[in-house]
């Protein structure tokens, strides 16, 4: 069983504040590392899919590093808006080649 | 443009009846679909997948089955429901089994067995 763990859990920030979390997974057979943010009533949405170590990637004020060696991955927002309030999921690929999600962070940006 | 719809948003079933939850997608041919499962306080856990029409593979033994019987369509089922089926069912489809695609997701199906 693959464990995928994300911390914390849920967070409260300040709007403007910057934030990060954490994905943690398996560091052998490693294929991808996706991020999804999943907004109230709506459907998950891909952020970022992740391949090598070392990669960065970012979309507007959000952007994700990954290093595959030690087995995770950082999701940063800078100056959060109350839009950003998600939760953020983040899902290991292996070698079954099918997605493992973490149980997520929920971020709550209050204005 | 893709899209993948779900249905019913929402269902509210008495224990030990059948179950029967919809997933379609339009404009793509022969995509991966997806079931998923998110039941209270948990991540998303892999129920189902298909690569094509009858292939249909497993993640968890369970009391719920599914079914391809078109390309383009997948079905969630169960002949006799348990309160543990409750849950956040989300159908999911991507364009091929690579590790690097992205699945996109339908608006879910809310399941109360009581």
């Amino acid at each position: 069983i693959l464990n995928v763990e994300q911390s914390p859990q849920s967070l409260h920030v300040q709007e403007g504040d910057s934030t990060n979390f954490t994905c943690s997974f398996p560091s052998s057979n490693f294929y991808a590392l996706h991020w999804y943010r999943w907004e109230t009533a709506k459907s998950p949405e891909a952020l970022f899919v992740m391949t090598l170590n070392g990669d960065e990637k970012k979309k507007g004020r959000i952007s994700a590093t990954l290093n595959t060696k030690e087995g995770y991955s950082y999701l940063y927002i800078k100056g959060s808006q109350p839009e950003d309030s998600a939760t953020y999921l983040c899902a290991f690929t292996g070698s079954a080649r099918q997605l493992t999600f973490g149980s997520g962070t929920q971020l709550t940006v209050l204005p | 443009s893709q899209t993948i719809h779900q249905w019913p948003a929402t269902l509210v079933q008495p224990v030990g009846s059948p179950l029967s939850l919809e997933c379609t997608v339009e404009g793509t041919s022969n995509p991966n679909l997806y079931w998923y499962r998110q039941a209270a306080g948990r991540g998303l856990q892999l129920l189902f997948y298909s690569v094509g029409i009858g292939q249909i593979s497993s993640e968890v033994p369970q009391n719920l089955s599914a079914s391809r019987p078109q390309d383009r369509q997948f079905i969630l089922s169960s002949k006799k429901l348990l309160l543990s089926d409750s849950g956040f069912y989300l159908c999911a489809w991507s364009g091929s089994g690579f590790s690097t695609d992205t699945q996109y997701f339908g608006p879910g199906t809310r399941l109360t067995v009581l």
